[in-house]
């Protein structure tokens, strides 16, 4: 069963718009949540991370917003360019070796 | 330099025969991993080695089996390819230390197809 549902599967996004994509967790025990981003051809990538102790994280562009008493999490892309096209994969672990990932977001940026 | 490298990057096999995928970090992490990736692009977690010990060891056929010769690699041996086992295989390392971030470091893949 998949501790990390993700959605949506696809987006498409006109440049300089807001790319949203929204995670939904139910084990509690977890206590890290990273964001990773896959380029076609090539493996995923750790973007942004955050810990459920902060309700927000912006780095750059993106920004995740933490809801911890909805058990969500959201990836926000501001200003998205066309090199934002790719793949992202939100996940979460309980401090232990196994990261759950949701299905993933392919983001398409129209310019 | 590479952090996490795999090779091959392409195999294409026919069924029935026993291949073989190799992935080595230079990052000097203690802990590695390998997923599956199918075609709808899901990451599924197969194996994890801490310091050589088998950790994680996901519902996977048999036919796969994980070698870990020192901690800096981690080899993959798949027996009786099938056509299921079509799909994309990440490496990926990372250390973990008592409250940190499980941040993991991926290889860029080997693309597998069976004929």
């Amino acid at each position: 069963q998949q501790q990390v549902k993700q959605s949506p599967q696809s987006l498409i996004v006109q440049k300089g718009g807001i790319s949203i994509i929204n995670c939904a967790y139910e084990n509690t025990a977890f206590d890290y949540f990273p964001w990773y981003q896959q380029f076609p051809g090539k493996g995923p990538a750790l973007l942004i991370a955050i810990r459920p102790d902060v309700s927000e994280k912006k780095e750059g562009r993106f920004t995740i917003s933490f809801n911890k008493s909805a058990k969500q999490f959201s990836l926000h892309i501001m200003d998205s360019q066309p090199g934002d096209s790719a793949t992202y994969f939100c996940a979460a672990s309980k401090d232990d070796y196994k990261l759950s990932f949701g299905a993933g977001t392919t983001v398409t940026v129209r310019a | 330099d590479t952090a996490v490298s795999q090779t091959p990057k392409y195999l294409v096999t026919q069924m029935g025969n026993d291949k073989s995928i190799k992935c080595e970090q230079n990052l000097g992490h203690d802990t590695m991993y390998w997923y599956k990736q199918d075609s709808k692009k899901f990451l599924k977690i197969m194996f994890s080695y801490n310091n050589k010990e088998l950790i994680i060891n996901e519902t996977v056929p048999n036919r796969f089996s994980p070698k870990s010769p020192d901690k800096a690699h981690l080899n993959l041996h798949i027996n009786s390819l099938e056509l299921g086992d079509s799909a994309v295989y990440f490496c990926a390392s990372s250390q973990v230390a008592s409250g940190g971030a499980n941040t993991q470091y991926f290889g860029p893949g080997t693309r597998l197809t069976v004929l």
